[in-house]
């Protein structure tokens, strides 16, 4: 089974701190994606990666930025953390092999409150 | 820009009932069209995707259709139990591997 794992389920910080989201994946995915998740906006999409040190930017890229140093490792960062940034946060991955035959596999999500 | 929206926003029903489950997007140029499962408080499940050449995908009581020319899915649960109570929702994957999501429906079956 394929699994994808987020640092933590929730988290609480403080407007103004520096936010460090992980995810890792044990497939061996090439393709690992941010997303964040708002009652009544659905999941809007952060920031993606297709490979090692490659990323690109996705819908709501403002006030994020990413980091991938290794493929079962992407991290998402709130440089400076503020209140419009508390929601749910979902990582993602896929496999890049055949396109319109992969699905995406998600974490369970990390719940992020900025006070 | 695409544009994926779900209807009803929420649906209540009594166990046992069969059900239909609404998605349309803008923008036919997708290249599969998945349904995810969310429980409150949890990350997404696939339940099913349908390629762009495929018209319909099958999973025990679960029915995916795909109708590209008029920009619509539905996804039919047959004999709901209250363990299908969750949020649905659907997604059209774009070029580039970016899933397009709509805002999902919180299904409710009551015992």
């Amino acid at each position: 089974d394929v699994k994808v794992t987020q640092s933590s389920r929730y988290l609480v910080k403080r407007t103004g701190e520096k936010v460090f989201l992980e995810c890792v994946q044990d497939m061996d995915h090439e393709n690992m994606f941010w997303y964040r998740q708002d009652p009544g906006l659905g999941l809007r999409l952060i920031y993606f990666s297709y490979d090692v040190k490659m990323k690109e930017k996705g819908d709501i890229p403002e006030g994020y930025s990413v980091s991938r140093e290794k493929k079962e490792r992407f991290s998402l960062i709130l440089e400076s953390a503020s209140t419009n940034q508390t929601s749910m946060y979902l990582c993602a991955s896929s496999f890049s092999g055949q396109g319109a035959l992969d699905t995406q596999y998600f974490g369970p999500g990390t719940r992020l409150t900025v006070l | 820009k695409q544009e994926v929206t779900q209807i009803p926003a929420a649906l209540s029903v009594p166990e046992g009932e069969n059900l239909v489950l609404n998605c349309s997007f803008t923008d036919s140029a997708i290249y599969n069209l998945q349904w995810f499962r969310q429980d409150p408080g949890k990350g997404l499940t696939s339940l099913l995707l349908i390629q762009s050449s495929q018209r319909e995908q099958t999973s025990g009581r679960l029915n995916a259709s795909l109708d590209k020319s008029s920009g619509r899915s539905t996804l039919y649960i047959a004999a709901s139990q209250p363990g299908d109570s969750a949020t649905y929702l659907c997604a059209g994957l774009e070029y580039g591997n970016k899933l397009v999501f709509g805002a999902g429906t919180i299904l409710r079956v009551k015992s």
